[in-house]
């Protein structure tokens, strides 16, 4: 079945210091990849997305690769901060089932100030 | 931005109990959906909606059960709660284009005691 896999499970940086999260998926139909933040008892919420016909995409100090050949694509967080740190869900959809998103298991950032 | 509520925020609760989890949103979405986030982090979609009286199961197997009745509302009820059913729930919404972001409410946490 349809499946998103991330990694890794935690990372752990420097202030300061950049941090990848990189996922891989398994539906060839998926045409748009989000990337979800999740703070400590919060709902997660939208950070950058990036659809299949473009290859990379920057928001200031995050940014987003695809390669859809490959069915691969990372979140790059540059100069991070304290606040930075939270749970990072990759997710992958498009028009198969319904609109349903398929999330990767998330990652947990922790910036060491 | 979507303004999505979730009551109550933490619920506490003996086994057997017939329970009601609310979800309401304010911006008419028609899809919406019920997530199961385990202490792993991982997000299980549980059931999801097209729309007024429109409710599918989702990914994980749940015995909780859902209805939408109007646009705005979509609750979650547990017939008999469990230990086993201790988790975080978080309700969601997608707008009206296939690809658009999920807005995530802030979630009940349940325990079964």
């Amino acid at each position: 079945g349809e499946n998103v896999e991330q990694h890794p499970s935690t990372l752990s940086v420097q202030e300061g210091d950049s941090a990848v999260i990189k996922c891989t998926y398994s539906d060839s139909a998926s045409n748009y990849f989000p990337w979800y933040k999740q703070e400590l008892g919060k709902g997660p919420q939208l950070i950058i997305d990036i659809r299949s016909n473009v290859g990379e995409k920057k928001d200031q100090r995050i940014a987003v690769t695809l390669n859809k050949t490959a069915k691969h694509f990372s979140l790059h967080i540059t100069e991070t901060q304290p606040e930075d740190s939270a749970v990072y869900f990759c997710a992958a959809g498009g028009n198969t089932g319904g609109f349903k998103t398929i999330f990767g298991a998330g990652t947990r950032l922790f910036v060491k100030a | 931005e979507a303004d999505i509520y979730q009551t109550p925020r933490y619920l506490v609760i003996g086994t057997g109990k017939k329970i009601t989890l609310e979800c309401s949103q304010t911006m008419g979405h028609d899809k919406m959906y019920w997530y199961q986030q385990d202490p792993g982090m991982e997000l299980h979609l549980i059931h999801y909606s097209y729309g007024v009286n429109s409710t599918e199961k989702g990914d994980l197997s749940s015995e909780s059960t859902v209805s939408r009745i109007r646009t705005e509302h979509f609750p979650l009820t547990l017939e008999s709660a469990r230990p086993s059913h201790t988790s975080q729930y978080l309700c969601a919404t997608r707008g009206a284009a296939t690809n658009e972001k999920l807005f995530f409410g802030s979630g009940t946490q349940l325990s079964v005691l």
